[in-house]
């Protein structure tokens, strides 16, 4: 069963427009959130992350925003560009110790020029 | 670039012999952590270390086996490999636990069982 999911495995957009990637989760334990990129032959990278006790975060062209109530966050670029196009994890992890992470399936994102 | 270095990038080894990939840290941090990602199933936690010594299971760790005799390095041993264990291993190292935790993740290696 899996607990964070990101149901579009793939996302088009044009470059300028803004990329929306989606996540879900189940686990209300979770209280601390992150989105990694991905490009092919390399490890994920931290993009962005929030706590649950904040709805929204932004740090340049990207912002989370945090619906705690239906358990779904997504992650905004905008405008978006070329080199943005990679594939975006979604994670979180509960309180405790370790901050062990439970990764989403990701969603490859190609923006087009 | 966090200090992560993974050896070897690639390996390509037959069923039933053991396999060993290796951790390397500069940072000093005391957490490190190995997935695996296949397609379909993001990254999935193995095992993970709090310290020297100190280490725990994670969701997919039947089959493997883990070490950490020094802050700087995490092993990950396959003690007989299988062919279901053939995906690209990542380790990540985090500097904590607390609230903003944030894991760093090695370059990785594409492991392919035959």
């Amino acid at each position: 069963d899996q607990q964070v999911k990101q149901n579009s495995p793939s996302l088009s957009v044009q470059e300028g427009r803004i990329s929306i990637l989606n996540c879900d989760y189940t686990n209300s334990m979770f209280d601390y959130f992150l989105w990694y990129k991905k490009y092919p032959a390399e490890g994920p990278t931290f993009l962005i992350s929030i706590s649950s006790i904040k709805d929204k975060n932004e740090d340049g062209r990207f912002t989370v925003f945090l619906n705690k109530s239906a358990k779904h966050l997504s992650l905004h670029i905008v405008p978006s560009q070329p080199g943005d196009s990679a594939v975006y994890f979604c994670a979180a992890s509960p309180s405790g110790s370790a901050r062990q992470l439970t990764f989403g399936s990701g969603t490859q994102l190609t923006v087009l020029p | 670039d966090a200090g992560i270095t993974q050896s070897p990038r690639h390996k390509v080894t037959e069923t039933g012999t053991p396999v060993t990939l290796r951790c390397h840290q500069t940072e000093n941090h005391r957490y490190m952590y190995w997935y695996r990602q296949d397609p379909g199933h993001g990254l999935r936690l193995i095992h993970y270390s709090y310290g020297v010594k100190d280490t725990d299971k994670g969701e997919v760790s039947d089959g493997y086996s883990v070490s950490r005799s020094k802050t700087e390095d995490f092993l990950l041993t396959l003690e007989s490999a299988t062919s279901s264990q053939t995906s690209v291993y990542f380790c990540a190292i985090s500097e904590s636990s607390g609230p903003q935790n944030i894991q760093y993740f090695g370059a990785g290696t594409r492991l392919s069982v035959l």
